[in-house]
């Protein structure tokens, strides 16, 4: 099992540019979820999917997007991108039934800066 | 969602156990206990968790109340790899994976 690979590692993107980071998992969890991290701060949930075709917005959703096509994808998109938006973020999966459930596993993080 | 409650650091000895306390008073019954820990600007990594017996593992032991409103990690022998921040987190079915501050835990020589 690979867990939870993010791609791109490293990004920097001009103020308004778009882009997409990916975040796929091998574990079939059905819950997944982004965060991002600024310098020195806690994470912060963006949004997160109980399921595909299934999102709900986190504590910080705007100025992202993302979808649920597949129990293994989960995109977030950036559309406008601005310096605010300069963070590290990181993708999370895990598994959650009725009787309980598994610990979140995290990938390894996209380092983004918008100049 | 439930909300937890944790001092913003501490340190300890290396050696020594570290125990690390946080406060949980809102919890649901289906939720469950959860403690990360974060080094550097490394994706959380997972401790261990439990929803109402106390748990042991290779790397930790979690304390829960009888009343579940409170819980304790206890590092048994801090080394200096084991400064990071340490979050406690009470989640489950019906509630989001949200992360606090956490504590800063410092192990020094």
């Amino acid at each position: 099992n690979a867990g939870v690979t993010q791609t791109p590692k490293f990004r920097i993107l001009k103020i308004g540019q778009s882009m997409t980071l990916q975040c796929t998992q091998d574990m079939n969890h059905n819950y997944m979820y982004w965060y991002r991290q600024d310098p020195g701060m806690g994470l912060k949930l963006i949004y997160y999917s109980v399921g595909a075709g299934i999102t709900d917005k986190g504590e910080v959703p705007n100025g992202y997007n993302v979808s649920r096509s597949t129990t293994e994808d989960f995109p977030l998109r950036l559309e406008l991108a601005a310096p605010s938006q300069t963070s590290v973020y990181f993708c999370a999966s895990s598994f959650i039934g009725r009787t309980g459930g598994t610990e979140a596993f995290f990938g390894q993080g996209t380092r983004l800066t918008v100049v | 969602d439930a909300k937890t409650t944790q001092p913003p650091s501490m340190d300890c000895a290396e050696g020594r156990a570290a125990n690390l306390p946080c406060n949980h008073s809102t919890i649901s019954g289906n939720e469950y206990v959860y403690w990360y820990r974060q080094i550097h600007s490394q994706g959380p990594q997972y401790i261990i968790h439990g929803l109402k017996n106390n748990e042991t593992n290779e790397m930790a032991s979690l304390i829960i109340t009888e009343d579940r409103k409170s819980s304790t990690l206890i590092l048994p022998h801090a080394t200096l790899r084991d400064t990071a921040v340490y979050y406690c987190i009470v989640y489950g079915a019906n509630s989001k994976l949200t992360f606090g501050k956490g504590i800063t835990l410092s192990v020094r020589p």
